[in-house]
């Protein structure tokens, strides 16, 4: 398996931009999160969800983010419209067998610089 | 609510020396799950080790080890027989039982002298 897959792996754009965030989780996991990394706030889980319905969106900063997932192989993460404040790193991880404890498989992020 | 504290921003620690890493978190659940995420320049977060609260022995992989007490909260991770590829950060992180849900906390950088 190639692992949970982001892109892109570097996104620059401007203030006011819509920006999308794609996700490839790990075939046959059953849960999918999103967290943000920044400097001054750490890892914040944005959202997640249980087969494809979301769980719980209770990180999710303001309604100008949105995360979706149309089916158990992809999901989508949508700032719009973008502000410099939301540059960070954001990740995607899946993990699978509710109550068994097998943590998370992250990707490898994508850098979100608003200019 | 449940939080994550690790109070060393920064370790240091020769090739081929031990290192421990310190995490305490705060919580009034009893059934919980407890990990140690690395996270080297490649950006991607790379699970270490994981330890459940029911359980008294403490976890062990190769050469990662935790120190599991319960009672006083602390979980850290002992590194033995350092690499220079062990250099990363290290995130401490709490599990809430019967979800996936995490609590990070934030971070140790290790750094690995030659």
């Amino acid at each position: 398996d190639a692992g949970v897959i982001q892109s892109p792996r570097h996104e620059v754009t401007e203030m006011g931009q819509e920006v999308t965030l794609r996700c490839k989780p790990i075939s046959g996991h059953d849960y999918l999160f999103w967290y943000r990394q920044t400097m001054m706030r750490g890892l914040e889980l944005l959202i997640y969800f249980n087969n494809n319905v979301p769980i719980d969106d209770s990180g999710m900063p303001e309604d100008r983010f949105s995360a979706k997932m149309p089916n158990a192989s992809f999901s989508t993460l949508k700032i719009q419209p973008s502000e410099p404040r939301d540059s960070a790193v954001y990740f995607c991880a899946s993990s699978s067998r509710p109550g068994q404890n097998y943590g998370y498989t992250f990707g490898s992020g994508t850098r979100l610089t608003v200019v | 609510a449940q939080t994550v504290t690790q109070s060393q921003p920064e370790m240091s620690v020769q090739e081929a020396e031990t290192v421990t890493l310190s995490c305490t978190y705060d919580t009034s659940e009893s059934d919980y799950y407890l990990f140690w995420y690395k996270q080297p320049p490649s950006r991607q977060m790379i699970l270490v080790i994981r330890q459940e609260a029911y359980k008294q022995q403490n976890a062990t992989e190769n050469r990662f080890s935790v120190n599991f007490q319960k009672a006083a909260k602390s979980f850290s991770l002992k590194i033995s027989d350092s690499q220079l590829g062990d250099a990363a950060m290290y995130f401490c992180a709490y599990q809430f039982s019967g979800t996936y849900k995490y609590i990070f906390g934030t971070g140790t950088r290790l750094k690995v002298l030659a």
